[in-house]
């Protein structure tokens, strides 16, 4: 099992503009989300998704959409980037959404918005 | 509501001393608990976690945790740190909210590790 990937692993961008962050996991796992992380902040949840056609957002979820088509793949979308949004971003993976459960994480993607 | 404290930001110990990351919540549920660890440029990795089984609580290379009620702590020991344990280290405390089950993060721990 490749668990938890993401792509890119850096990414530089310019205000305004779009990207999507991939997350794919091959567990077969109900409930996925993405966090940023930020310098003395902790982790903080962005999106989360209980299934596939199911979304639902964090505590941060501004600037950011989240779809959830298949089990597998996990994207988030950048609309249009601002500085504030230089963070690394990483997706996790769990069995099921009672948290109970562990989280397996990806190996994150670090942006940086110019 | 809910939330975590990781009482120190950093911590350094001399290699084969003993370990110790403060960790206190607060939680209006009976939480669930855990600390997981993140090596330089890697994801998070569960150390251990606590469900309300038993109280002291064994993890991955040593690791071990203690929950205790009475002073809403989950500390987070081991008696020899070895120098692969250098990493940030985190507490997150769950329990159920208005949109299921929400994850909250304490700001971390950087484990400094000297020879």
């Amino acid at each position: 099992n490749a668990g938890v990937t993401q792509t890119p692993k850096f990414q530089v961008l310019k205000t305004g503009q779009s990207m999507t962050l991939q997350c794919a996991q091959d567990m077969n796992h109900e409930y996925m989300s993405w966090y940023r992380q930020d310098p003395g902040m902790g982790l903080r949840l962005i999106h989360y998704s209980v299934g596939a056609g199911i979304t639902d957002q964090g505590e941060v979820p501004n600037g950011y959409n989240v779809s959830r088509s298949t089990t597998e793949d996990f994207p988030l979308r950048l609309l249009s980037a601002a500085p504030s949004q230089t963070s690394v971003y990483f997706c996790a993976s769990s069995r099921h959404r009672d948290p109970s459960y562990e989280q397996y994480f990806g190996p994150g993607t670090r942006l940086t918005v110019t | 509501a809910q939330s975590v404290t990781q009482l120190d930001s950093h911590v350094s110990v001399s290699e084969g001393t003993p370990v110790l990351l403060r960790c206190n919540y607060s939680s209006s549920y009976s939480p669930s608990l855990f600390w997981y660890v993140q090596h330089p440029n890697k994801g998070l990795q569960l150390l251990l976690k606590y469900t309300s089984a038993a109280t002291l609580v064994k993890g991955i290379n040593g690791f071990e945790a203690e929950f205790k009620k009475s002073e809403t702590s989950f500390h987070l020991t081991k008696p020899s740190a070895h120098m692969s344990d250098a990493a940030e280290y985190f507490c997150v405390v769950s329990a159920p909210s208005n949109s299921g089950y929400a994850l909250n993060f304490g700001k971390g721990t950087s484990l400094l590790v000297t020879p």
